[in-house]
């Protein structure tokens, strides 16, 4: 399975946009990224997921690097709401499981 | 649409004690996931099915075992439980886990286990 790597933490202040990086240096060329996050006490939420080509939805953009070693969660104009902890994801070969690892705790601050 | 229901919310077992988490998905999914998440952790996954009627170890299976008991039901069962068993268990559901189709996870919001 390719292992993901997230800084344990971050900060953003409220209006602005929050930036969550991702790097998945061992993902192979059929293994989507995924981003769910996790509001206190509550079920991980879906956010986005992509392969190659950068995408965008009603909750956040994901960019992944050409190379696709590295992708960033972007949420455009971070809220109160949007504290969490986020999790990037990489779908294994089999298809059949989905590893969440430790995660980015994103504090967003008024 | 409630999505995905897990009940009960709350539990209290002694060591040795038995229990069974229920999970039922409204969406039709085929589908579904038990993980398990300990304090300060991420999600480790302890059983899945991947449609009706078949169901597979995760990576934390040692210790229970789980029924597919129709496309919407899911269900885990801790024989004998053991204080190492106190967590939060989370139950999903998605279309289909079929490889290569990227389908999203639903996620219930908790059955949080103490086992003293």
């Amino acid at each position: 399975d390719a292992k993901t790597t997230q800084p344990p933490s971050m900060d953003c202040a409220e209006g602005r946009a929050a930036n969550l990086p991702c790097n998945h240096s061992t993902i192979s060329g059929n293994e989507y990224v995924y981003w769910y996050r996790q509001i206190h006490s509550q079920g991980p939420q879906y956010i986005i997921h992509g392969l190659k080509n950068n995408e965008t939805n009603e909750m956040a953009s994901l960019i992944i690097t050409e190379d696709r070693k590295s992708s960033t969660l972007i949420l455009p104009h971070a809220t109160l709401r949007d504290t969490a902890v986020y999790y990037c994801i990489v779908r294994n070969n089999a298809g059949n499981m989905l590893t969440f690892g430790g995660g980015t705790r994103l504090m967003v601050k008024p | 649409n409630a999505g995905v229901t897990q009940t009960p919310k709350f539990q209290v077992l002694k060591t040795g004690q038995s229990m069974t988490l229920q999970c039922a998905q409204d969406m039709n999914h085929n589908s579904m996931y038990w993980y398990r998440q300990d304090p300060g952790m991420g999600l480790r996954l302890i059983y899945y099915s991947a449609s009706e009627g078949t169901t597979d170890k995760g990576e934390v299976p040692n210790g229970y075992n789980v029924s597919r008991l129709n496309k919407r039901e899911f269900s885990l069962r801790l024989e004998s439980a053991a204080p190492s068993q106190t967590s939060v268990y989370f139950c999903a559901s998605s279309e289909a886990m079929t490889h290569g189709y990227n389908s999203p996870l639903h996620f219930g919001n908790g059955t949080r286990l103490t086992v003293t």
